[in-house]
């Protein structure tokens, strides 16, 4: 396993367009997490998968979001009609379970990230 | 709501010890976290301390916990120029906005 991948690593889009990004998560983790993170700032928390469930979308940026995880394998997060201020590095990341809940976890694996530009 | 704090920047010369110091408001998290991301480089976690421990020490990294006050600080020993990075303190899903950290010969 060569840890979390994503793709595309950059993704140049126009105002408007919809843009989808996809996340490969370690095999044999069973949460996947999608977070944004703009110049300067940590890492936004945006939603998260336990298998296939998505417990947590409170925090998704608009409706304009969506994520899926339809096998509880990987992920897409998708973006409707993009806008200039969604242009910022997409991470997605994965981790294991110990103990109970998603406050238990040992930490995350983080994926290179897909950088979105909107012109 | 769930928030996480830093100072932005530290720096230090080589061979001194650096302390990063970071609060949390989220008394549930069983686990807190330190993550490094060099630049131009993915997140990468350094370390954890579990919420019921009030220290954990690897290698050159040590780890303090006051639960009471909501305080987490990183430690590292002889700190070197290849320690240059952006440090960011998480609790659960949260992340504090990271400490850049320089390190002068």
């Amino acid at each position: 396993d060569t840890g979390v991948s994503q793709n595309p690593r950059h993704k140049i889009t126009k105002r408007g367009q919809n843009v989808t990004f996809r996340c490969d998560p370690i095999s044999e983790h069973n949460r996947l997490y999608w977070y944004r993170q703009t110049l300067g700032q940590g890492p936004e928390f945006l939603t998260y998968f336990q298998n296939e469930a998505q417990l947590e979308k409170s925090r998704l940026l608009s409706d304009r979001f969506s994520a899926e995880r339809p096998k509880g394998s990987f992920s897409t997060l998708e973006i409707q009609r993009t806008e200039q201020g969604d242009s910022a590095m997409y991470l997605c990341a994965s981790s294991g379970v110990g103990g109970t809940g998603v406050r238990a976890n040992y930490g995350y694996t983080f994926g290179s990230g897909t950088r979105l530009t909107v012109v | 709501g769930e928030d996480v704090e830093q100072s932005l920047f530290l720096s230090v010369r080589e061979g001194d010890s650096s302390v990063i110091n970071c609060t949390y408001t989220d008394s549930s998290s069983t686990y807190l976290y330190w993550y490094k991301q060099e630049p131009g480089a993915g997140l990468q976690l350094l370390t954890y301390i579990f919420s019921n421990m009030d220290m954990k020490q690897d290698q050159r990294l040590t780890v303090l916990l006051n639960k009471k006050d909501k305080h987490l600080s990183l430690r590292i020993a002889d700190t070197q120029t290849g320690d240059s990075a952006i440090y960011f303190c998480a609790e659960t899903l949260i992340f504090g906005q990271g400490t850049e950290l320089s390190v002068k010969p």
